[in-house]
């Protein structure tokens, strides 16, 4: 069975400053893992995904993320932090076909001023 | 491109009804939908996949005969909640899944409130 642990439900940072949410993953096949973000009241919009190819992967919003096997991580990271960057960020593990997303349980980004 | 819409946005209904949700592929053809249900402050679980033109396949603890799902076109899959009741009350969201790629997109979701 797959599980996706996602350390520290709350996470703060000031403006400009290094952003890193952390996320372990478990997995018994080759994992695809992927970062979304939620805002308020909607959907979930993707930010990047790893899928066996590079293990340092580019998203948007200058997000990237760097899959570890050795430490069954894939945290997230982004070098200056913004204002519009607080949300909900879920990191997600799925088998090779992209069937059951296995989310894990999310991290509240707030960003201060 | 991969845009996924869901409607209604919101919906208020009554103990005892059906609501139903729908979920469009607007640019591109779903072979696979998802349902997922989200509770306040709680992440996303699965409740069913859905494949075009076969039976939903549900996860377990969840009430194939209470989520209702079609998907009888490659750009609509509805979730029908029958007999609504306030437990039900919760962020249901939907994704789809273009043939062969590995990356679902999300609709916006819909929220329900079962008074």
């Amino acid at each position: 069975a797959q599980s996706v642990t996602q350390l520290g439900s709350h996470v703060s940072v000031s403006e400009g400053a290094l952003v890193l949410l952390r996320c372990n993953y478990s997995s018994s096949v080759p994992p695809y893992l992927f970062w979304y973000v939620q805002y308020p009241n909607q959907g979930l919009q993707l930010l990047l995904k790893y899928t066996s190819a590079a293990t340092l992967v580019k998203g948007i919003n200058g997000f990237e993320a760097e899959f570890k096997k050795s430490e069954t991580s894939f945290h997230l990271t982004k070098p200056s932090a913004h204002m519009s960057d607080a949300a909900e960020y879920f990191c997600a593990v799925s088998d090779v076909e992209g069937n059951k997303l296995v989310f894990g349980a999310g991290t509240i980004l707030r960003v201060k001023s | 491109g991969a845009v996924v819409s869901q409607h209604p946005s919101w919906v208020i209904c009554k103990s005892g009804t059906s609501v139903k949700i729908e979920c469009r592929s607007l640019d591109f053809q779903a072979t696979t939908m998802f349902w997922y249900r989200q509770f306040p402050k709680q992440s996303l679980m699965l409740m069913a996949t859905s494949n075009e033109g076969s039976k939903a396949t549900y996860e377990q603890g969840v009430e194939k005969d209470k989520f209702l799902i079609n998907h009888a076109s490659l750009t609509l899959s509805t979730l029908t909640v029958t007999s609504a009741h306030p437990e039900d009350s919760s962020f249901y969201i939907c994704s789809a899944r273009d043939g062969g790629k590995e990356t679902q997109y999300f609709g916006p979701g819909t929220r329900l409130l079962v008074l």
